[in-house]
This record gives C-alpha cells, structure tokens and sequence, in this order.
C-alpha cells in the first residue's frame, strides 16, 4: 500500500526559502500513470494546490504561486520536493503532498493518495 | 483559471437524512476531470469520487456523484454519524491550467 510522508521545515522565517520532502514508500515514485502534488491548507481555510511533478521531472505550477515554487524528484531515493521562496505570513499552512491518478487519454482517477500533512508556521 | 463555488456552504442535518452538495464551475469542465474529497478536522481529504460519478476505492455507496458541464453534485443518501466532514470539489486541469478546488461545503450535526 503506497505511503507519503512529508518532512521539513516546521518554522521558517520571512523572505527565506520554505523547504519540504514527500517521501514515497510501498511503491515506486517512477511507476508510470501517476503525478505528484503538492497542496496547502491555510488555517482554518480551504485547500491550494501548489504545482506537480511526474517522475520525468516535468513539471506544472499555479500561476498565483509559478514564481516562487520550485517542485524536484528524486528517483533514487523515491521522494520530490518543494521548495518556496521569499515567504511571507500568508504562506502559513498545513501542506500536503498526494499522488494523483492518471488513466488512458489523460482521463483523471483523482488525488487518491496523501500525507498526513504537515504544518510549516512564518514567523520571525 | 476554473473557479468552482460550492453551496452551500454549511449544510445543518441529522444522520440519516439526505444531504446534496452542489459544485457550480466558472467554465466547462469535463466530466471526466471532477472530483470530489472529504475531510475531517485534522485529517488529510481522502478521496470520494472521480470522474463525477465514480466512487474511489472502498468508499460506500451510499455516496454519489452526478453533473456535467457547469454543475456538479454530491450526494450523500443517508447521512452516518462519520460523515459529518468538510467537502470539496477539485476540477483537473492537466498541463493546461491550474488545478482549482471549490471553498468547501461543511455538513454539521443539526
């Protein structure tokens, strides 16, 4: 059964670089027909989806945040990444990582597999 | 960028009644590309429905999902103690544009 576990920076402090890992367990982040994504959760308000990787390394980010996120796999060590730049207050969150389902002609199954999530507080 | 906007946004019921969610897309949105998740206080979402109406892995059936075009629809037919939850629609948007999900519906106990 897949597994994902994000680890990272609990406390980051303004301007610095927000910096968090997803790790994959009981699969292969290789395996093909899936992308992995990255979601935030402000407190107490609804979900942000950040941007994704497949395991080519191609990449897809929200406009609202393309300037600033970096999203990297690890192939070897079967993980991604995020990384976000220049943070603020309003970058509070829980963020989570999943992995999304993907079928023949792009048809889509859904974000079926999540971390726990994680909680990353700015603040100086 | 698809806006999706759910009504409503709290929906007061008792368990065993009938609750239905509504998911209204700024743009058509395939059907293909719509889903919906639950999620409860400190929990990650979990997935309930794909492709509009297509149950995700172990989830009863007591949940369904319909719609096409613009609007979309939840149901849950008989509402059980472990359902009280917070739920949202996620529209995909593949390498085209951003992956947008709806603010939420909350269903609470009345």
């Amino acid at each position: 059964q897949l597994q994902l576990q994000e680890s990272g920076s609990g406390l980051v402090k303004p301007s610095q670089t927000l910096s968090l890992t997803c790790a994959v367990s009981g699969g292969s982040i290789s395996s093909g027909g899936y992308s992995w994504s990255w979601i935030r959760q402000p407190p107490g308000k609804g979900l942000e989806w950040i941007g994704y990787i497949y395991h080519s390394g191609s990449t897809y980010y929200n406009p609202s945040l393309k300037s600033r996120v970096t999203i990297s796999v690890d192939r070897s060590k079967n993980q991604f990444s995020l990384k976000l730049s220049s943070v603020t207050a309003a970058d509070t969150a829980v963020y989570y990582c999943a992995r999304a389902a993907l079928g023949i002609a792009g048809y889509y199954y859904g974000m079926d597999v999540w971390g726990q999530g994680t909680t990353v507080t700015v603040s100086s | 960028e698809i806006v999706l906007t759910q009504s409503p946004g709290t929906l007061s019921l008792s368990p065993g009644e009938r609750a239905t969610l509504s998911c209204r897309a700024s743009q058509s949105v395939s059907s293909s590309y719509l889903a919906w998740y639950q999620q409860k206080p400190g929990q990650a979402p979990r997935l309930l429905i794909y492709g509009a109406s297509s149950r995700a892995t172990g989830i009863p059936d007591r949940f369904s999902g319909s719609g096409s075009g613009t609007d979309f629809t939840l149901t849950i037919s008989r509402l059980e103690p472990e359902d009280f939850a917070v739920y949202y629609c996620q529209q995909y948007g593949s390498s085209l544009r951003p992956w947008t999900f709806g603010q939420g519906t909350k269903v609470e106990i009345k």
